[in-house]
């Protein structure tokens, strides 16, 4: 099966730097995406890892590491409108079929 | 600029209704997608489609079915509307090269759906 963890909730402060995390635990994997999804609207792509390493988007970063099943989003320089749920989605199967995790609620405060 | 629209924001149904959820993309997209979501729950894959008349069923696809007679639109059917059906719907599509390396999905607005 699919298993696809993040945490639920996070908090940080304008203008500083958070990191949310996400394990997966897939049978096969050809990529890892990031999405971001404010309250009320549709997911929008942030990135796509599928090599190990860290791929840099601005203030956003993405990181990979395939042996050990794990990523993580760099939020840099955090702004208000940062705040928004984050899903963290892999790529394990024929076609484009992804598993979606629950999503992690940021919160930035001022 | 892509473009997935969906055919209602809101949508109130009663129970044992045949509701019909269409989705249409102005990209050329090879694949579309149906997800329902649900607090705590996530995005969870009902169906999918990756050319004309072909489907496939995803995680929870039990209660549901589909329809893609063009490529830009991508129908979803619930065939008896239940209460456990109510939950937000979310269309999406992707493209496919040649290669078959991933590429994002682009979402519609979503529909969120009241069954009483």
């Amino acid at each position: 099966g699919q298993n696809i963890d993040q945490p639920t909730e996070m908090t940080a402060t304008e203008g500083a730097i958070v990191q949310i995390n996400c394990t997966y635990q897939t049978s096969g994997f050809n990529g890892l995406f990031w999405y971001q999804q404010h309250a009320g609207e549709a997911p929008t792509f942030l990135s796509y890892n599928v090599l190990d390493g860290l791929e840099e988007k601005g203030r956003f970063s993405s990181f990979l590491s395939r042996s050990k099943g794990y990523s993580y989003l760099l939020l840099k320089e955090l702004q208000m409108k940062d705040s928004a749920s984050y899903l963290c989605a892999v790529w394990s199967g024929g076609y484009q079929k992804v598993t979606f995790g629950t999503g992690t609620k940021l919160q930035v405060i001022p | 600029d892509v473009k997935v629209t969906q055919s209602s924001r809101y949508l109130v149904k009663r129970t044992g209704e045949k509701v019909f959820l269409e989705c249409v993309q102005d990209m050329d997209h090879e694949n579309m997608f149906w997800y329902r979501q649900d607090p705590g729950l996530g995005l969870r894959l009902i169906y999918f489609s990756y050319d004309v008349k072909m489907k496939e069923k995803g995680d929870i696809p039990e209660g549901y079915s589909v329809s893609r007679e063009k490529k830009e639109r991508f129908s979803l059917i619930l065939e008896s509307a239940s209460t456990n059906q109510t939950s937000m719907y979310l269309c999406a599509s992707s493209f496919t090269n040649l290669e078959g390396t991933g590429y994002e999905q682009y979402f519609g607005p979503g529909t969120r759906l009241t069954v009483t």
